[in-house]
């Protein structure tokens, strides 16, 4: 059983279409993320989110959004795709580590390769 | 606020040692420790939660100096196996307003030869 699985795995697109990419948790997480990784392997944050709080990277465009139908899911919609928004999308879950505030071990799932043409 | 990886590169013989360097210029909260093979997700190593801390996992271990806000990944006797790109990831304490927000480093590719 995948603990988190994005769908789909790759994606071909043109230019100003919309996507989603979708992510399911089933490790009973509180918060999941959304990270971008473009063609120099660098890891970009874009969304934390849990229950209560999205937090959203100040970089990432408007275009981006995600959307979350409950805490084992956290969606990321893209409008109007740019050549840009290449890259390997990753969603990812983690839990507080116990009895204290901070982030514990991310999951990630497979990634999303997106390719924009 | 990203952390600042380095080296970039390291390229190594089986059996040799190396050590990754991940650095901030804002307070830590906590670093984490991944290590991405190529076409795959990134696998959580280790997670340092308070300064001076120091963790191992098989032959590789860390450490983390709060006050310099500083953490060091050291592989030793490596093995074909380690070759992959490290990234550490920093959160800062929740008073920043980035709270739950893991930011990586660039990565450092190492590469294990025979």
């Amino acid at each position: 059983d995948t603990a988190v699985s994005q769908t789909p795995k790759y994606l071909v697109t043109q230019m100003g279409n919309d996507k989603s990419i979708k992510c399911e948790q089933n490790l009973g997480h509180d918060t999941m993320y959304w990270y971008k990784q473009d063609s120099k392997k660098f890891l970009k944050i874009m969304f934390s989110y849990n229950n209560k709080e999205l937090i959203i990277n100040e970089t990432v465009p408007n275009r981006f959004s995600p959307k979350s139908p409950d805490k084992a899911h956290l969606n990321l919609h893209i409008n109007s795709l740019e050549l840009g928004d290449s890259a390997v999308y990753f969603c990812a879950s983690s839990r507080l580590v116990g009895g204290s505030s901070r982030t514990g071990e991310l999951f990630f799932g497979e990634g999303s390769r997106l390719t924009v043409l | 606020q990203q952390p600042v990886q380095s080296p970039q590169a390291v390229i190594l013989r089986e059996g040799e040692d190396a050590v990754i360097n991940c650095s901030s210029s804002k307070a830590l909260y906590s670093v984490h420790w991944y290590r991405q093979k190529h076409g795959e997700a990134p696998v959580f190593l280790m997670i340092l939660l308070k300064g001076g801390e120091q963790k191992g996992h098989d032959k590789i271990s860390a450490s983390f100096n709060e006050k310099k806000q500083q953490s060091s990944l050291y592989l030793t006797a490596s093995q074909l196996s380690y070759s992959g790109t490290y990234f550490c990831g920093t959160e800062m304490a929740p008073s920043s307003g980035s709270a739950r927000q893991l930011t990586f480093g660039s990565g450092t590719q190492l590469t294990v030869l025979p």
